[in-house]
C-alpha cells in the first residue's frame, strides 16, 4: 500500500530565508510523486511531479524537488521565500492502479513573516 | 484556460437533507473525482469516475454517491446529511488510465450540516 507522511504541519519562515517542505512517502512500486499548493479559498493546483525522469525537478514559482529513493523523501524547496507563498502545501503519491488516484499527506501549512 | 466548476462554494443543511454537489469540467478529461478535505487528515478521496455511468470507490465512500451521466459533469450525493460530514469537498479530473498529469481541481464547496 502507498502512504504520504508530511513532516511538520506548520512551517513559518522569514521572507528571503529558505523555504524546505519535508515528504516522505512508502510506495511497493516506482512511485509517482506530486506536490501540490493551495492559497486560501483556492483548490489546488500542481507545482511539480516526479515521474521517474531527472531526481531533481523544477516546478513553477521557483521551488524546486528532490527524489531521494534511498531515503523515500521527495522534499520541496525554494532558496528565498516570498510573501505570496504563504499557502497549504500537499505532497502526493499515484495510487497504483492507475487512472491518476492520489494519496495525500495531511499538509503543511507555510507562513512567511515580514 | 482550463476549468473544473463547482456549483457552489458554500452550503448550509441540516440534519438528514439531501444535498447534491455539482462539478462540471471543460477539459473532457475522462476521469473525475471527490475528494474531501479536512483539517489535518489531507484530501481523502471519496468516489471516482472513469467515464460516463462508470464509478468506484475510493477510501471513504461511506454516506454518499455519485452520479456521472455526462462526460463533463460529476455530481456527489449525501443521501441523508450527518454533522460529520461538514467539510471542504474538493472535485477533480484528468485525462485517461496511464497519463501520469496533473490533476485539475475546483475551488472547493465547503458544507456545513447543522
Amino acid at each position: 500500500a502507498q502512504s504520504v507522511t508530511q513532516l511538520g504541519s506548520h512551517v513559518s519562515v522569514s521572507e528571503g530565508a529558505l523555504v524546505l517542505l519535508r515528504c516522505n512517502y512508502s510506495s511497493s512500486v516506482p512511485p509517482y510523486l506530486f506536490w501540490y499548493v493551495q492559497y486560501p479559498n483556492q483548490g489546488l493546483q500542481l507545482l511539480l511531479k516526479y515521474t521517474s525522469a531527472a531526481t531533481l525537478v523544477k516546478g513553477i514559482n521557483g521551488f524546486e524537488a528532490e527524489f531521494k529513493k534511498s531515503e523515500t523523501s521527495f522534499h520541496l524547496t525554494k532558496p528565498s521565500a516570498h510573501m505570496s507563498d504563504a499557502a497549504e502545501y500537499f505532497c502526493a503519491v499515484r495510487k497504483s492502479g492507475g487512472y491518476n488516484k492520489l494519496i495525500f499527506g495531511a499538509g503543511t501549512r507555510l507562513a512567511v513573516h515580514p | 484556460d482550463v476549468k473544473v466548476t463547482q456549483s457552489s462554494r458554500y452550503l448550509v443543511k441540516r440534519t438528514g437533507e439531501k444535498v447534491f454537489l455539482e462539478c462540471v469540467q471543460d477539459m473532457d478529461h475522462e476521469n473525475m473525482f471527490w475528494y474531501r478535505q479536512d483539517p489535518g487528515l489531507g484530501l481523502r478521496l471519496i468516489y471516482f469516475s472513469y467515464d460516463v455511468k462508470m464509478k468506484e470507490k475510493g477510501d471513504i465512500p461511506e454516506g454518499y454517491s455519485v452520479s456521472r451521466e455526462k462526460k463533463e459533469r460529476f455530481s456527489l450525493i449525501l443521501e441523508s446529511a450527518s454533522t460529520n460530514q461538514t467539510s471542504m469537498y474538493l472535485c477533480a479530473s484528468s485525462f485517461g488510465r496511464t497519463n501520469t498529469g496533473e490533476l485539475f481541481f475546483g475551488e472547493g464547496s465547503r458544507l456545513t450540516v447543522l
